[in-house]
């Protein structure tokens, strides 16, 4: 069992809807949760970062995390071609102290007019 | 502006051949990390640093060094012993663990290593 699991898509949506992207992990006492967008071509950049359970809002995008059932997930509302990118969900463990990240091998969103 | 940059942006290999990547960053971070992204893969973690002339290996170290003399630089070395080196190089920084916000991590724009 990998231990950052994402759809790898492609995710189409049409412009304007709801896009929701998920990912699982296996690790229990991880504590910090990631969510980076990467460009074909370019680095992932940081868009959502959340700690506790229940919804963190910025914007057209909320995360939404459930710790007991090790589920994170990604909404973006009112989606745009401009959001059609990777999406890399990332888990901190936070194991022996260290910041290390675990990442998924990422969802691709394709947003089509 | 505060920000992290890697240097080359392209960069050509010759079989045998050491090559050097440099990170450089200027957001006052104590910790700095190396990763590899191969095409439709997640990223992997070559190396970390949390401190000035300390660091410890990731889950692919082997073929790689790196060197941490001061604290805005963290330059990754590529050995020939690295038998599959083409991959995008990312260099990220951020805070200490134990404070929530400085658990972010951010990137730099990354190089792209090729092996002629």
């Amino acid at each position: 069992q990998k231990e950052v699991e994402q759809n790898s898509g492609p995710l189409s949506v049409p412009e304007g809807a709801i896009a929701s992207l998920n990912c699982t992990y296996s690790d229990r006492v991880s504590q910090s949760f990631f969510w980076y967008r990467q460009y074909s071509g370019k680095s992932p950049e940081l868009i959502m970062s959340i700690y506790s359970n229940g919804d963190k809002e910025d914007g057209r995008f909320t995360a939404q995390l459930n710790k007991a059932s090790q589920y994170v997930s990604l909404l973006i509302r009112d989606s745009q071609p401009s959001d059609s990118a990777t999406y890399l969900c990332a888990v901190n463990p936070l194991r022996g102290g260290y910041n290390k990240l675990i990442f998924g091998a990422g969802t691709r969103l394709a947003v089509h007019p | 502006d505060g920000g992290i940059t890697q240097s080359p942006k392209y960069l050509f290999r010759k079989e045998g051949q050491n090559v050097t990547l440099s990170c450089e960053q200027n957001l006052n971070h104590d910790a700095m990390y190396w990763y590899r992204q191969d095409p439709g893969q997640g990223l992997r973690l070559i190396y970390y640093s949390q401190i000035v002339n300390d660091f410890q290996k990731g889950d692919i170290a082997e073929g790689y060094s790196v060197s941490r003399e001061k604290k805005e630089s963290f330059p990754l070395t590529v050995t020939s012993a690295q038998k599959n080196p083409t991959a995008f190089y990312l260099c990220a920084s951020s805070g200490l663990a134990g404070e929530s916000s400085y658990n972010e991590q951010f990137f730099g724009p990354g190089t792209r290593l090729t092996v002629l």
